[in-house]
């Protein structure tokens, strides 16, 4: 079946950037969100982008599309404490059939 | 935004008991619902998709009868987990998507312990 693949963990310091990594394989894909989970709590929506988008930004939240190669990223710039958590990258064709990574957990150090 | 309330957050209760699980759409009426499970440090695994006022759509490998679905309303769609046995332990998350057909927006999940 299609799978979408990301990172299990990343780490980084508190005020630096981070940068969350997925690759997808189904080109048919028209929704590519990212999610984030913290602990015993459900999935919040960060943010997503249609297939037909190169970048879109949301105040500390940056994502970028590469279809061609059928990668996404999500770039957290100024990253504090409170982001850490799991994200997941998905992708779905019509909001309806969403796949989901194994979600990368951020660590962000003091 | 969006809100997706889930009830009951977290439930323990014994072998052989069935439990229901809420899940309601606060501000919009949600057209579809989605049923999750999650194992730990793992991705979710959609269950079932149900639509209001019909029968809910199951995925492979997932029990009809074990997992009874109702979506009797534009607000509010169930989970039964029957006869729950310790290997139905998890965390379970709905989702719900409204007729504007936006991204889905997830309840905060309930965790299921089976003893």
């Amino acid at each position: 079946g299609e799978d979408v693949e990301q990172s299990l963990f990343l780490s980084v310091r508190e005020g630096d950037s981070s940068v969350i990594n997925c690759t997808y394989t189904d080109s048919s894909s028209t929704y590519l969100y990212w999610y984030k989970q913290e602990p015993g709590a459900g999935l919040q929506l960060l943010t997503y982008i249609f297939s037909n988008m190169d970048m879109k930004q949301d105040q500390r939240l940056t994502v970028l599309l590469n279809k061609k190669d059928k990668h996404l990223s999500l770039r957290i710039a100024d990253t504090q404490t409170g982001d850490s958590a799991i994200y997941f990258c998905a992708e779905s064709y019509n909001n309806n059939d969403m796949r989901f990574g194994a979600g990368t957990r951020l660590t962000v150090k003091p | 935004g969006a809100v997706v309330s889930q009830h009951p957050s977290w439930v323990i209760c014994k072998s052989g008991t069935s439990v229901k699980i809420e899940c309601r759409s606060l501000d919009f009426q949600a057209t579809t619902m989605f049923w999750y499970r999650q194992f730990p440090k793992q991705s979710l695994m959609l269950m079932a998709t149900s639509n209001e006022g019909s029968k809910a759509t199951y995925e492979q490998g997932v029990e009809k009868d074990k997992f009874l679905i109702n979506h009797a309303s534009l607000t509010l769609s169930t989970l039964t987990v029957t006869s729950a046995h310790p290997e139905d332990s998890s965390f379970y998350i709905c989702s719900a998507m409204g007729q504007d057909l936006q991204p889905q927006h997830f309840g905060d999940g309930t965790r299921l312990s089976i003893l």
